[in-house]
């Protein structure tokens, strides 16, 4: 069964370090989208893309934040310079259609 | 705005049915989910309801949908103790997904 794959599964940076977290969606699928979810909160919306652009993006997602589809199948994730508080679970998701499927995570821990 | 709420555990024995509940604030999300994620791992869909649909049935899963209440359910038949996990509900508005804080659910023998 197609799943949707993340590397690394765990980042460890120090503070105003850029990191790239890497995803590889469903290869039929069209929108793909960055969650977050700090230990202990809810699992919180990023950013969605498609059709190589934005689609929407949440207020968390601000100018430290930006995504790109390198190829056809990667979808990537930059934080510029990493902050304390960006420590936190990071989902990769993507869509066909109605359901988001998600990957197994990339835990960034930011010391 | 958006918000999405949830009991935060729910106790079963194993072998009993288990109901979940899930509230939610905005009467345009167009699809309600329910996600599964165990210890360590990412989310699984479960099972996901067109806002106007009432009801929708998948093996031991049952979805109820309350859209006039903004209220939305999960009925696991014959709780297993592989069912012990943390269950979210989300809405969809637009794009995005709004998750709920997820209910623990412990199945004990």
């Amino acid at each position: 069964e197609p799943e949707v794959t993340q590397t690394p599964s765990h980042q460890v940076t120090q503070m105003g370090q850029e990191v790239i977290l890497r995803c590889v969606p469903i290869s039929n699928h069209l929108y793909f989208y960055w969650y977050r979810q700090i230990l202990g909160q809810k699992v919180e919306f990023l950013v969605s893309f498609y059709n190589n652009e934005i689609s929407e993006k949440s207020e968390i997602f601000d100018d430290q934040f930006s995504v790109e589809r390198p190829d056809g199948s990667n979808f990537t994730l930059k934080i510029r310079s990493t902050k304390l508080e960006d420590s936190a679970m990071y989902f990769c998701a993507s869509s066909e259609a109605d359901e988001q499927y998600f990957g197994p995570g990339t835990r960034l821990t930011v010391t | 705005g958006e918000d999405v709420e949830q009991s935060l555990f729910l106790s079963v024995r194993e072998g009993d049915s288990s109901v979940i509940n899930c509230t939610y604030t905005d009467s345009s999300s167009t699809y309600l989910y329910w996600y599964k994620q165990e210890p360590g791992a990412g989310l699984q869909l479960l099972t996901y309801i067109f806002s106007n649909m009432d009801m929708k049935q998948d093996q031991r899963l049952t979805v109820l949908l309350n859209k006039k209440d903004k209220h939305l359910s999960l009925r696991i038949a014959d709780t297993q103790t592989g069912d012990s996990a943390i269950y979210f509900c989300a809405e969809r508005t637009v794009h995005k997904l709004i998750f709920g804080t997820g209910t623990r659910l412990q199945v004990f023998p």
